[in-house]
């Protein structure tokens, strides 16, 4: 059975950057997509972007163009999003998660996810 | 990339059906047949409950049903029961790989 394990919880300083890292286990899906998804406290989901190894593509969403970058280690089934110039703002639950597209459409929704990394951006 | 319009909450009794809207546009929700919604109870991770407009993964209850009329998508819980209360989440592939989320519609059970 499939399984997202995330990294652990962060404390960062404003300006600075983290990377969160997102480990598949117990199954065999490197060709799945992942995307990063982000609650803030008190708000909603929001997507901020995914790759698609099949066509070896990140995407992101407007608002976190330039800041976000999101890659994977096929050799260790590992993704990882890394978020710069850090505000509080950024203060946050992530969650990877698993797009259950196919090879002939890589896009369709989010299956299988992480716990979740908390990330607290304070001076 | 603007968020896809979701009541703040809806609620009803058990036993009853409910129905959460999900509003997007022709880039979204409208252009494809790729909404899927997500239950989420905060600090926990979601749970897939509809992909594709309407396709329940296996495990999920056909309690929980999905439809699509234009640019708007729609979840309807029948026989609502206490565990259903959660907020939920619809989210649309919206063009060159990107998604979009709802605002969220936390159901309250009465």
């Amino acid at each position: 059975q499939v399984q997202l394990v995330q990294s652990g919880a962060e404390v960062k300083k404003p300006g600075s950057s983290v990377k969160v890292s997102c480990k598949t286990s117990g199954g065999t899906s490197s060709r799945s997509g992942i995307s990063w998804v982000r609650q803030a406290p008190g708000q909603g989901l929001k997507w901020m972007g995914g790759f698609i190894p099949i066509l070896g593509t990140a995407n992101y969403a407007q608002e976190f163009q330039g800041r976000v970058t999101i890659s994977t280690d096929e050799s260790t089934s590992t993704a990882y999003m890394e978020l710069s110039s850090l505000r509080s703002e950024d203060t946050a639950l992530y969650y990877c998660a698993r797009d259950m597209g196919g090879a002939m459409v890589p896009f369709n929704a989010f299956d299988i996810w992480g716990q979740g990394t908390m990330v607290i951006v304070a001076s | 990339q603007s968020a896809l319009t979701q009541p703040a909450s809806v609620s009803g009794s058990p036993g009853q059906s409910i129905t959460i809207s999900c509003t997007g546009t022709s880039s979204d929700v409208g252009g494809y047949n790729l909404v899927s919604w997500y239950q989420h109870h905060p600090g926990k991770a979601p749970k897939l409950m509809i992909h594709e407009g309407s396709k329940r993964p296996s495990g999920v209850s056909n309690r929980f049903s999905g439809s699509k009329s234009g640019n708007t998508a729609s979840l309807t819980i029948s026989g609502l029961q206490a565990e259903d209360e959660a907020d939920y989440y619809c989210c649309s592939y919206a063009r060159s790989g990107l998604y979009v989320f709802g605002t969220g519609t936390k159901v309250t059970v009465l």
